[in-house]
């Protein structure tokens, strides 16, 4: 069970949209969660069920897909939203997590 | 608010233990899955064990079974990772993370804990 993040790395500038893709190797149906890591502090759940926000995500963040093709958009990025973002798979076990998109700035 | 705050970490010799504590807050401890996820400096993420409720269930990646074991003390809101026969692959923060609308779904997370393997 792979998880893959693509791209690797995006570039891009303040108040425009990002586009992250997180493709399965099987069908995880909709158990896909989204997470965003800034450096030295605790990763944040953002997305569950592949298009459900966490209590307290702003709503620019968005999540959609099932099966095995998922995206996470943020619709206008803000300064504080430069991070990386995880994809991760919990219909098999054990839990699997992408390799991550890091968000930089353009 | 909800809180999780890891301890324990530090620098242990290869073949050597340590145990990892986490301190939990602001929820009822004892409702709630608990995991131990770590990070390999600049690396990806790597899911490690899970704990039940009651603590009567737990299961662990195959990179750690068998030399890592997790507990829980529902009384002192406490989760622990007691880490034996380390390796300087086990280099890692060690993340604590509470489970949400699933076990596997991890809705708060603490700062984490770096363990160095070394001589």
């Amino acid at each position: 069970m792979m998880m893959t993040q693509s791209p690797a790395t995006l570039s891009v500038s303040p108040g425009e949209r990002a586009t992250l893709s997180c493709r399965a190797s099987q069908s995880v149906s909709s158990n896909l969660a989204w997470y965003q890591h800034k450096p030295g502090q605790a990763p944040r759940l953002l997305i569950f069920g592949a298009s459900t926000r966490a209590t307290g995500v702003p709503d620019r963040f968005s999540g959609s897909g099932s099966g095995t093709e998922f995206t996470l958009t943020i619709s206008s990025l803000q300064s504080e939203d430069f991070a990386v973002y995880y994809c991760q798979q919990y219909t098999f076990w054990p839990p699997r997590f992408g390799q991550g998109t890091k968000v930089e700035i353009k | 608010e909800v809180q999780v705050l890891e301890s324990g970490g530090g620098l242990v010799q290869p073949g050597g233990s340590l145990r990892l504590s986490c301190e939990a807050s602001g929820f009822t401890f004892s409702n709630y899955g608990m995991t131990w996820v770590r990070q390999v400096p600049g690396k990806g993420l790597e899911w490690v064990s899970v704990i039940s409720r009651s603590g009567g269930d737990t299961y662990y990646a195959d990179s750690v079974k068998g030399r890592f074991t997790i507990s829980r003390d529902n009384s002192k809101n406490t989760l622990y990772l007691q880490m034996n026969t380390l390796r300087a692959e086990d280099t890692a923060i060690y993340y604590c993370a509470k489970g949400g609308s699933s076990s596997y779904v991890f809705d708060s997370w603490g700062q984490g804990t770096l363990v160095t393997v070394s001589s």
